[in-house]
């Protein structure tokens, strides 16, 4: 079973529009949330990350937002630029602190951001 | 990237052949791990070591077997090579309270 879904294999935006990425996530032991980006033929590189006792975080374009009772979280990019198209990745972990590597991911979603 | 170095970065084996990936990093973490990521699977992870000799099993650990001597090196062993493991194979590294920081991958093509 999935433990972490995101629904949406691709998704396209306009540059400067506003890019809405969706995860949920089934198990509620999970406190730790992360998205991650990945560019053709490299590693996952980090983006940003979110606790569960917080409902939403912000660095420069990125914001992630978590809605518990929903078991929901997103990551909203804006404006979209062109450099921004990359398959974005959805993790989650429990106990936050000690192992962050030891992550359930999901199965990612490749954004488009047309000029 | 700086940091943390996989090696090979490609590799062709035959079945039933032994194969060891090598995970090298320079940043002194405690925390190192293996997954595979393959199409409609997004990250799987394989085995982590939280020190040295300390591993654990993680979700998709049958086939695979780990060891750590030292810190700064993790290496992922397919005893007995199959299609199955035909992968591209992640490295990753965290200290502690930090997220985890991957390697560039190695693309491993089993026949």
């Amino acid at each position: 079973d999935q433990q972490v879904k995101q629904n949406s294999p691709s998704l396209s935006v306009q540059e400067g529009r506003i890019s809405i990425l969706n995860c949920d996530y089934t198990n509620s032991m999970f406190d730790y949330f992360l998205w991650y980006k990945k560019y053709p033929a490299e590693g996952p590189t980090f983006l940003i990350s979110i606790s569960s006792i917080k409902d939403k975080n912000e660095d420069g374009r990125f914001t992630v937002f978590l809605n518990k009772s929903a078991k929901h979280l997103s990551l909203h990019i804006v404006p979209s630029q062109p450099g921004d198209s990359a398959v974005y990745f959805c993790a989650a972990k429990r106990n936050y602190g000690g192992s962050q590597g030891n992550l359930i991911f999901g199965k990612g979603t490749k954004l488009s951001v047309k000029p | 990237d700086a940091g943390i170095t996989q090696s090979p970065r490609h590799k062709v084996t035959e079945t039933g052949t032994p194969v060891t990936l090598r995970c090298h990093q320079t940043e002194n973490h405690r925390y190192m791990y293996w997954y595979r990521q393959d199409p409609g699977h997004g990250l799987r992870l394989i085995h982590y070591s939280y020190g040295v000799k300390d591993t654990d099993k993680g979700e998709v650990s049958d086939g695979y077997s780990v060891s750590r001597s030292k810190t700064e090196d993790f290496l992922l062993t397919l005893e007995s090579a199959t299609s199955s493991q035909t992968s591209v194979y992640f490295c990753a590294i965290s200290g502690a309270g930090r997220p985890a920081f991957f390697g560039q991958g190695t693309r491993l093509t089993v026949v």
